[in-house]
């Protein structure tokens, strides 16, 4: 039972342009939701997070929002660099609980 | 946000050995959490370490497998035991503190079982 879910396992995109990584639950108790980027041999590195009673966080580049009602969040990144080249997991946590449910991750890929 | 020392970074073991695995957080801090991630996969969580008692485990995890301490506010430990080729995973320590929304993770052990 998947209850996060990255349904792209990977997104290639220009430098400059925009980049959107989505993700998808299914489990109503969840009550924060974060995005982790991820070098290789390195551990997940904390990007941004929102609460669910928010539609939308940003952070410089960064932007997650999130639409309660389709159980949906996306990570915008604009504008896009080479050093944003990682894989990105989508992850939620519990209500009333401090774990953490992830997705499967989406390797992102910038051209130059 | 606190900073997690991991090790070792990497090994390869023989099968029905076991391996632990450190994590030192720099500060004290209120839960500390191990994962997995198999090759291709997603994290799964293993088990939340308790300061001063038995670690919740998930689902599908069990303590003889994964015997996990946790004796002060700072330090945890993760054993794999009696490994076999299917453990072959990145392990993953991590850290909360209340109140605080960002977890912060270890760089990983890369174990590879022979």
């Amino acid at each position: 039972d998947q209850q996060v879910k990255q349904n792209s396992p990977s997104l290639s995109v220009q430098e400059g342009r925009i980049s959107i990584l989505n993700c998808d639950y299914t489990n109503s108790m969840f009550d924060y939701f974060l995005w982790y980027k991820k070098y290789p041999a390195e551990g997940p590195t904390f990007l941004i997070s929102i609460s669910s009673i928010k539609d939308k966080n940003e952070d410089g580049r960064f932007t997650v929002f999130l639409n309660k009602s389709a159980k949906h969040l996306s990570l915008h990144i604009v504008p896009s660099q080479p050093g944003d080249s990682a894989v990105y997991f989508c992850a939620a946590r519990v209500m009333g609980a401090q774990k953490l449910v992830f997705g499967q991750g989406t390797r992102l890929t910038i051209n130059p | 946000s606190a900073v997690i020392s991991q090790k070792p970074s990497r090994d390869i073991c023989q099968r029905g050995t076991s391996l632990t695995i450190q994590c030192q957080v720099d500060s004290q801090v209120t839960m500390m959490f191990w994962y997995r991630q198999q090759p291709g996969q997603s994290l799964t969580l293993i088990a939340t370490a308790n300061q001063g008692s038995e670690a919740t485990y998930e689902s599908g995890f069990v303590i003889d497998k994964f015997p996990i301490s946790r004796p002060n506010l700072t330090f945890s430990t993760l054993t794999v035991s009696n490994m076999s080729p299917e453990d072959s995973s990145i392990y993953l320590c991590s850290e909360k503190n209340i109140g605080l929304y960002g977890y912060t993770f270890g760089s990983g052990t890369r174990l590879t079982v022979v």
